[in-house]
């Protein structure tokens, strides 16, 4: 199985400022034939199903704001929101689709300081 | 209106069964791999079990393989998911997510369902 790792727990971030999180899986997750890393990033608010914001470690979906980007490759990934705000407390959860069982993250709760 | 809507959940005992059900409505179901994710009370996120858009392929975690089985049926839009031999670390809610057109299962999920609360408990 592919371990996925979050860090950090949680952080607590002025509005404005940037949150960054970070998640590394246990093996590669960078598929050579197509050159593409099986590696998403989703946030979940109380009460509310996850939501995708980011698929192939970089692409954001239809519909999700521009502060929010994703960036690395291989084992290494980061979800940055460049500019917080209020709406975007929540829990974001890496997750990687390269192999079964698919596996998360254990989250990272993002706060207002 | 694209969406996927759970039942089916309740509170059950353990060693016994439940299924739940779920419905999706706005996209065309058969083109796509279907998933099913739980979160424990407080807990992170667990994918469950995956069915891809063919039924020719299914996967399962490894806490619910020989328990658990998903299934779908496309003129009804529906996916399933069979449950027996429930155990109380089967609590949680469940899911189901839409993963990707024409996929076998690798996939991201970018539609999911408001849940369905199962609890196993004597």
């Amino acid at each position: 199985d592919i371990v996925m790792t979050q860090s950090p727990d949680s952080l607590a971030v002025s509005l404005g400022e940037r949150a960054t999180v970070n998640c590394k899986s246990g093996q590669s997750v960078l598929y050579s034939s197509n050159n593409k890393n099986y590696l998403a990033w989703y946030q979940q608010k109380p009460g509310q199903p996850p939501k995708l914001l980011i698929y192939w470690a970089s692409t954001r979906e239809s519909g999700v704001p521009d502060r929010f980007s994703g960036s690395g490759s291989g084992t290494d990934f980061t979800l940055t929101i460049s500019s917080l705000q209020a709406e975007d407390v929540a829990v974001y959860y890496c997750q990687q689709y390269y192999s079964f069982p698919l596996t998360f993250g254990g989250g990272t709760k993002v706060e207002i300081k | 209106q694209v969406q996927l809507v759970e039942s089916g959940g309740g509170v059950v005992q353990p060693g016994r069964s439940l299924r739940l059900s779920c419905v999706a409505s706005g996209f065309t179901f058969s083109s796509y791999a279907m998933h099913w994710v739980r979160q424990a009370p407080g807990k992170g996120l667990e994918w469950v079990a995956v069915i891809s858009f063919d039924e020719k392929n299914k996967y399962y975690a490894d806490s619910v393989k020989g328990r658990f089985t998903v299934s779908r049926d496309g003129p009804k839009n529906t996916l399933y998911l069979q449950m027996d031999s429930l155990r109380t670390e089967d609590t949680a809610v469940y899911y189901c997510a839409r993963g990707r057109r024409d996929s076998t299962g690798y996939d991201h999920f970018d539609l999911w369902g408001q849940g369905t609360l199962v609890t196993v408990s004597s």
